[in-house]
Formats: C-alpha cells, structure tokens, sequence
C-alpha cells in the first residue's frame, strides 16, 4: 500500500517563528502533491499545491524533491491562527485516489 | 463559503435505523468522494465515484451504500450501522486533475 508519513508533531512554537514540517512518500510515480490545513471540527482545505519548482504564498513556502520522495511546508513569523492540522496529501499516477498522510499538529503560542 | 454542499451537517441515529447523507457540487466536477473522518485522525476514503461510476470501493461494509444519481449529486446511504462508525463523514469532488474540494461534512453518531 503506497503510503505518506508525516513528522508525528505536536509543534509548539511562539508567535513570530518559523517552523518547517516535512513529509515523505513511497510511491515513486505520484502526479501531484498538496498541503491541507484543517482546523479543530472543520473540513480541510487547500493551503498549497505542491510544484517541482518550488513554490511561495505568502509567509508559506512549499517544495519537492522528487529523487528523495520528499516534500516540505515551511511557515515564516508564524500567527494564533496558524494553529491547526496540517495534512500533507499525494495524489498517486491511477484513478482519482488522494492518499492522506497522518498530519501534523501546529500550535503557536502567545 | 464551501462549493460543495453536505447535509445534514448533523446526524444521530440508531443501529435499526436507515438514513442518508447527501452531497451536491455545482462545479462541473467528474469526480466525487466519500472520506470517513475518526479524530486525530487523517481523512479516510471509503468511495470514489468517476463520470458517474464506482470507480474505488475501499473495502467498506455494505452497511454503507453510495450513489450518484448524476454528475453533481452523491448520496451515502445508511443501515444497520454500529457505534464505532460514528465520524465526520466528507464529501470532496476534484476535477480530473487539480486539488479535493471538500464540504463541511456531516458529522454522525450512532447509539
């Protein structure tokens, strides 16, 4: 079974930092990457797509390396309403199939 | 604000009973998707339906039954369902490529 694995989290950080999540996948031939954010009893939503040339939003940076099946978030002068789940989801090479990795939990502090 | 619309956005049923979750995108998407939701814990896809077909079963219980009348309507239908399937249950759609769009889902419990 292909899969997606997250750093385990929780991450604790004070406003204003940078703090950085990564994530790998096993399934070599993946079309597509993302990052969701879902917060406390809400669906998720899009964050990012994930591009091979790397991509910024913002105070949201997200790249892929597609040699070592690893993709990353990094969040600059992190805010309150940063804190949620953020779920990093790969979108394998058959049918419509989003696989989810586990998701990491952020909390900024005050 | 979400294109993807659920109802009801809450759901208590017993073991007997049978109901139905429904779920409606006007976005032109041609696929459609059941996530099931425990907490703490990641989406989980139970069905995805492609142009109007069952293209993904992933191996759930026939107590859960999909539908897709047409290509902006799916349904989940309900019976004889145990406690443990209690969960916030996702409706998504995408386009053939591009991100999910997920509803605000339905959240069921099951006494």
């Amino acid at each position: 079974r292909k899969e997606v694995e997250q750093d385990p989290g929780p991450f604790n950080v004070p406003e204003g930092a940078t703090v950085a999540f990564n994530c790998t996948y096993s399934n070599s031939a993946s079309q597509s990457f993302f990052w969701y954010r879902q917060d406390c009893r809400k669906e998720p939503k899009l964050l990012m797509s994930v591009y091979s040339s790397g991509n910024e939003d913002g105070r949201f940076t997200a790249q892929l390396n597609r040699a070592s099946q690893y993709i990353s978030l990094l969040i600059r002068d992190s805010k309150l309403s940063d804190s949620a789940t953020y779920l990093c989801v790969e979108k394998g090479n058959y049918g419509q199939n989003f696989v989810f990795g586990p998701g990491t939990r952020l909390s900024v502090l005050p | 604000d979400t294109e993807v619309t659920q109802t009801p956005k809450h759901l208590v049923m017993g073991m007997t009973n049978k109901k139905s979750l429904k779920c409606e995108q006007h976005m032109g998407h041609r696929a459609m998707y059941w996530y099931k939701q425990k907490a703490k814990k990641p989406p989980e896809l139970m069905f995805v339906y492609s142009y109007e077909k069952l293209s993904i079963n992933e191996s759930v219980p026939s107590r859960f039954s999909p539908e897709c009348p047409n290509s902006s309507l799916l349904n989940l239908h309900l019976h004889a369902l145990q406690p443990e399937d209690s969960a916030l249950y996702l409706c998504a759609s995408s386009q053939t490529q591009g991100q999910l769009f997920f509803g605000e889902g339905s959240r069921l419990t099951v006494l």
